[in-house]
């Protein structure tokens, strides 16, 4: 079964500052891996995804995130954070892409924007 | 808007009672998924139906069931109700094969 751990359930950054949102994964097979995010009161929104193509993928605003599996891991960065940016961010895999199967969700990392 | 629309949008109730959640997939979409995200639990893969038939079950318990219509909206039925069993219920479409699951605005269960 495959898992995912987000580190930092909140992570507090200034405007203009990196932002760096941790998630690290666990599967017996390649994986498919995908950040979303999810503003106040809405549903969830795609970020970026990893299938198996380029490792270091580029999402919406501004956002990237890179493939490293000799560490397991998918951190999503962006270089200058936003007061926008403020949202949960969700870390998920898939061992089938979404075919046959349902995402699992790591548990989610708040992003807090200081102005 | 991602082409996923969920009614109703809030849902009160008691316990013990019963309640369908409704979820129309975006058009062409014949892969409907739901997702259930609680303080407790996070957000958990319940089901996922393909053109009527159910393909993947997650943690769905024995008290919930869904299925999928022929016109290929969806309904998660929901009985038995504790209150343990209020949260946001999302549902997401996609067509079968592809990588990218697009997700309703939900609805907020609350059982008092």
């Amino acid at each position: 079964a495959q898992s995912v751990t987000q580190l930092g359930s909140h992570v507090s950054v200034s405007e203009g500052a990196l932002v760096l949102l941790r998630c690290n994964y666990s599967s017996s097979v390649p994986p498919y891996l995908f950040w979303y995010v999810q503003y106040p009161n809405q549903g969830l929104q795609l970020l970026l995804k990893y299938t198996s193509a380029a490792t270091l993928v580029k999402g919406i605003n501004g956002f990237e995130a890179e493939f490293k599996k000799s560490e397991t891991s998918f951190h999503l960065t962006k270089p200058s954070a936003h007061m926008s940016d403020a949202a949960e961010y969700f870390c998920a895999v898939s061992v089938s892409g979404g075919g046959a199967d349902g995402l699992t969700f790591g548990k989610g990392t708040h992003l807090i924007i200081q102005p | 808007d991602s082409g996923v629309t969920q009614t109703p949008k809030h849902l009160i109730t008691a316990t013990g009672q019963r309640v369908t959640l409704r979820c129309s997939p975006r058009s062409g979409d014949l892969s409907v998924y739901w997702y259930q995200q609680s303080l407790d639990q996070g957000l958990q893969f319940l089901i996922q139906y393909y053109n009527g038939e159910e393909r993947a079950k997650g943690n769905i318990l024995e008290r919930f069931s869904a299925q999928q219509f022929p016109d290929l909206h969806s309904e998660l039925n929901l009985s038995s109700l504790e209150l343990g069993d209020s949260a946001l219920y999302f549902c997401a479409s996609n067509k079968l094969g592809a990588d990218t699951q697009y997700f309703g605005p939900g609805t907020r269960l609350t059982v008092l």
